[in-house]
């Protein structure tokens, strides 16, 4: 079983709907987890740090659930310009990163 | 913000030579950097963990003497692939942890893609 699991997608949206991604992971040694995006051929890039609490960046918002090793992103209002993939990383005290495989997104007009 | 560069973007190479790519943490010093590979349509997969200092700690499955990692400085650490072959053409990215405060976060380099032929 992969540490960091999410639905691969695609997801095809319209634009201006709000979608949900989840991603569940199974080791307890991670101790930090963030949503990254990345670009065709591009680098992965920061998207937003996730917390218990969770926490919201304009249209973006995150969750953590550790009880249920359950991570969640929510993105309302989509734009094209949100098609990528989005993945969801676990760190660990050593500061590794822990890759899922990617959600896609295309949004489309 | 922070940013991480690496070089080259991009590399040809014939099967048999050695490729050097370097990673430098430009605005902030980076005890620990990793390296990663992305073949297409798969996620990043951790290589290894490059310490300042010390040597480099090899992820199961990669080969320590066909990719050298040396982390000389605080600021850059450079992956050289040995004796390259077409089966080792990738993305190869790299990362550097910024300590902060509240927590420690990880930025990538833009990635080099290596082509052997």
């Amino acid at each position: 079983r992969k540490e960091v699991e999410q639905d691969p997608g695609p997801f095809n949206v319209p634009e201006g709907a709000t979608v949900a991604f989840n991603c569940t992971y199974s080791n307890s040694a991670s101790q930090s987890f963030f949503w990254y995006r990345q670009d065709c051929r591009k680098e992965p890039k920061l998207l937003m740090s996730v917390y218990s609490s969770g926490n919201e960046d304009g249209r973006f918002t995150a969750q953590l659930n550790r009880a249920s090793q359950y991570i969640s992103l929510l993105i309302r209002d989509s734009k094209l310009s949100d098609s990528a993939t989005y993945l969801c990383v676990g760190m660990d005290s050593s500061y590794k990163l822990i890759f899922g495989s990617g959600t896609r997104l295309l949004v489309r007009p | 913000g922070a940013v991480v560069s690496q070089h080259p973007s991009r590399v040809i190479c014939k099967s048999g030579t050695s490729v050097k790519i370097e990673c430098r943490s430009l605005d902030f010093q980076a005890t620990t950097m990793f390296w990663y590979r992305q073949f297409p349509k798969q996620s990043l997969m951790l290589m290894a963990t490059s310490n300042e200092g010390s040597k480099a700690t090899y992820e199961q499955g990669v080969e320590k003497d066909k990719f050298l990692i040396n982390h000389a400085s605080l600021t850059l650490s450079t992956l050289t692939v040995t004796s390259a072959h077409p089966e080792d053409s990738s993305f190869y990215i790299c990362s550097a942890t910024r300590q902060g405060r509240i927590h420690n976060e990880q930025f990538f380099g833009p990635g080099t893609r290596l082509t052997v032929l």
